[in-house]
Parts: structure tokens; C-alpha cells; sequence
């Protein structure tokens, strides 16, 4: 559910569980993903990407998983650690209009 | 390389006043964002540009205009500041629109 005070979603999980950050994205023309981490005072960092032709992408401790039929991505951190601890936001490009929008983002806070 | 570069960093404005916002990126990407965020939020598209010579509106354009008139510049232009541009802007850029972006540091800035 929403957190008060903040805007946004927020995940709370302990040290070393996985965490899972979901987005639904709003256009079905959109064919490439993004999710970027964005720590307190700093800008979006990217994490991992992946096209339409792929359900499912890997890099190190995170995995992207993408279901077209229902417009949704998931980010998977897996043995999440205290400095995983940030803002989480999905993107999506828009397809034909080249636009790069953001989703509404989720704090992950990791306790220890 | 130094990226995407934003100047300044921070900068307090009186309503009415007007001000520029510069972005620089110097990997000769073609398509560059500019986002606000505000506090709590999610980044919203303000322009975007997918090469030199051709902006477009994103999301949330009143109040601001934009040109791009080399690949390496794209300026961010509030002609009459309100309170309600109160917030963190970010530029971003890419090679294409299936390809990563990436942001430069954020101008934080106070209408007041």
C-alpha cells in the first residue's frame, strides 16, 4: 500500500531476504524497459534493461521479468543488502514516441 | 568523458524571475530529457529531444521551453518562475530510444 507522508510505495525487508519491486507500465506500444535505483540526493542510476522480445533478464543479484499481457515488470533483488536501500523506478520508452516515462517508484528499505 | 553535466546545481528564484538550466552530455547521444521531481515523487517528462533541431512536449511542458541547437546542448528555459516549479530537474540522454539513459546530477531549485 501507499506510505503516508512520502508518495510512494514503500518495501520494507530484512538484510540477506529477496526483495521484489513491481510497476505496471501504461503503454502497449512500448518496447524497451528500464528500471534505475535512485538514492537520496542523487539521480537515477541504471540497474538493468530489457526489450519486448524477452520475458526475463538476468545481471548480478537482480532480474527483470517483463509479462506484455498484462503491461507488467517486476524487479527482483536477490539477497538484498543495506545499500539496496533507495528509490526503485520502472520506464518505459514509449515505442513510436520515443518518450522515456517513469513510473511511480518504490522506496526499498532494508533493515538489518 | 564526463557525461551528462547539469550547472548549476542549486539556485533560489523570486516569482517572475527567469532563468536557464543548462545540460550538457558529451557522448554524442541524440535524444535528451529533461524531468522534474518533486518531493516524494516520481520524475515527470518535461522535453525531450531527439536530435538537434527537433524538440517535443513530454507530460508536464507549461512554463517551460527548451531548444536544442547543437547535439551536445539542451537548455531548459522558465520564462516566469511560479512556486509551483519548486523542485529537483534532471537531464537525461541516450543513444536511442532502446537504449539506456543516463542522468546527470540534478538543479535543485526554490521559487519562492
Amino acid at each position: 500500500g501507499e506510505s503516508v507522508g512520502l508518495h510512494l510505495p514503500t518495501l520494507s525487508v530484512q538484510e540477506g531476504d529477496n526483495s521484489i519491486i513491481n510497476c505496471a507500465y501504461s503503454n502497449s506500444a512500448s518496447d524497451y524497459f528500464i528500471w534505475y535505483k535512485q538514492e537520496s540526493g542523487k539521480g537515477p542510476q541504471f540497474i538493468i534493461d530489457i526489450r519486448s522480445n524477452m520475458d526475463k533478464r538476468q545481471g548480478q543479484r537482480v532480474t527483470v521479468l517483463l509479462n506484455k499481457t498484462v503491461k507488467h515488470l517486476s524487479l527482483q533483488i536477490a539477497a538484498t543488502q543495506p545499500g539496496d536501500s533507495a528509490v526503485y523506478f520502472c520506464a518505459e520508452n514509449g515505442g513510436a514516441t520515443n518518450k522515456l516515462i517513469f513510473g511511480t517508484g518504490t522506496l526499498l528499505a532494508v533493515q538489518p | 568523458n564526463a557525461g551528462v553535466t547539469q550547472t548549476p546545481k542549486f539556485r533560489i528564484l523570486k516569482i517572475g524571475q527567469s532563468m536557464t538550466l543548462q545540460c550538457t552530455q558529451d557522448m554524442n547521444h541524440n535524444y535528451m530529457y529533461w524531468y522534474r521531481q518533486d518531493p516524494g515523487m516520481g520524475l515527470k517528462l518535461i522535453y525531450y529531444s531527439v536530435g538537434a533541431g527537433i524538440t517535443d512536449k513530454g507530460e508536464v511542458p507549461n512554463g517551460y521551453n527548451v531548444s536544442r541547437s547543437t547535439t551536445e546542448d539542451f537548455p531548459l528555459r522558465l520564462e516566469l518562475a511560479a512556486p509551483s516549479q519548486t523542485s529537483v530537474y534532471f537531464c537525461a540522454s541516450s543513444s536511442s530510444p532502446r537504449d539506456r539513459g543516463i542522468f546527470g546530477p540534478g538543479t535543485r531549485l526554490t521559487v519562492l
